[in-house]
């Protein structure tokens, strides 16, 4: 399979814990974009890579959480002291950004729950 | 910043009928327009974009949308929907902001279609 990947797929966790996740894009793919998703909501985008910079974070990202991308290949999200209210599908996706056609593959998520 | 409006949040049809999905946008520049399905237990995908060129684009399983840019609206839709076609629907944009185009989703439409 030449998809997304990410891992875990599922992961609970005890509030105030740290967790990691991982995200494995398509190979040829230079952007890569962290989205997070609650039930009834669309995917809310967190933050982007372009190779291995960081190039957009959203206002809405608490100082909690950060992503890295160190080789431009693989990205992690972790999320430090989680809280109740993290407890979301994480999704990851990949694009090329050669052009203006970023159309994203997206992963099959990573489903956090924090107790 | 912009937005995505779905105003559809659940709709139910008989195989057969046809489908409209409404989106609604808000900004005003260059926007590149997706709609993406997820199938139930399966990742999202892309079910057809708009980047310039013949408004009515056509996607994948007899979709088509079309883009009018006076409306501000990108609406899916379908002459004929099958069983097959039940799913979560999410209209997305790309809008250029300060040189990157940061992705926007609407908050889904989940559709059932009865055999």
């Amino acid at each position: 399979d030449t998809g997304v990947s990410q891992n875990p797929r599922h992961k609970i966790t005890k509030r105030g814990q740290n967790v990691t996740f991982r995200c494995d894009p398509i190979s040829e793919h230079n952007r890569l974009y962290w989205y997070r998703q609650t039930l009834g909501q669309g995917p809310e985008f967190l933050t982007y890579f372009q190779n291995e910079a960081q190039l957009e974070k959203s206002r809405l990202l608490s100082d909690r959480f950060s992503a890295e991308r160190p080789k431009g290949s693989f990205s992690t999200l972790e999320i430090q002291r989680t809280e109740q209210g993290d407890s979301a599908m994480y999704l990851c996706a990949s694009s090329f950004a050669g052009t203006q056609l970023y159309e994203q593959y997206f992963g099959p998520g990573t489903r956090l729950t924090v107790t | 910043a912009q937005s995505v409006s779905q105003h559809n949040h659940h709709v139910i049809l008989s195989e057969a009928a046809s489908l409209e999905l409404g989106c609604n946008y808000s900004y005003g520049g260059t926007v590149n327009l997706f709609w993406y399905v997820q199938y139930p237990g399966q990742h999202l995908q892309l079910l057809l974009k708009y980047f310039s060129g013949d408004p009515l684009v056509k996607g994948i399983k007899g979709f088509e949308a079309e883009f009018i840019k006076s409306k501000f609206s990108f609406n899916l839709r379908k002459p004929s929907v099958q069983w097959s076609d039940t799913a979560e629907y999410f209209c997305a944009v790309n809008a250029q902001a300060g040189g990157s185009y940061i992705p926007t989703f609407g908050r889904g439409t989940s559709l059932i279609v009865h055999p």
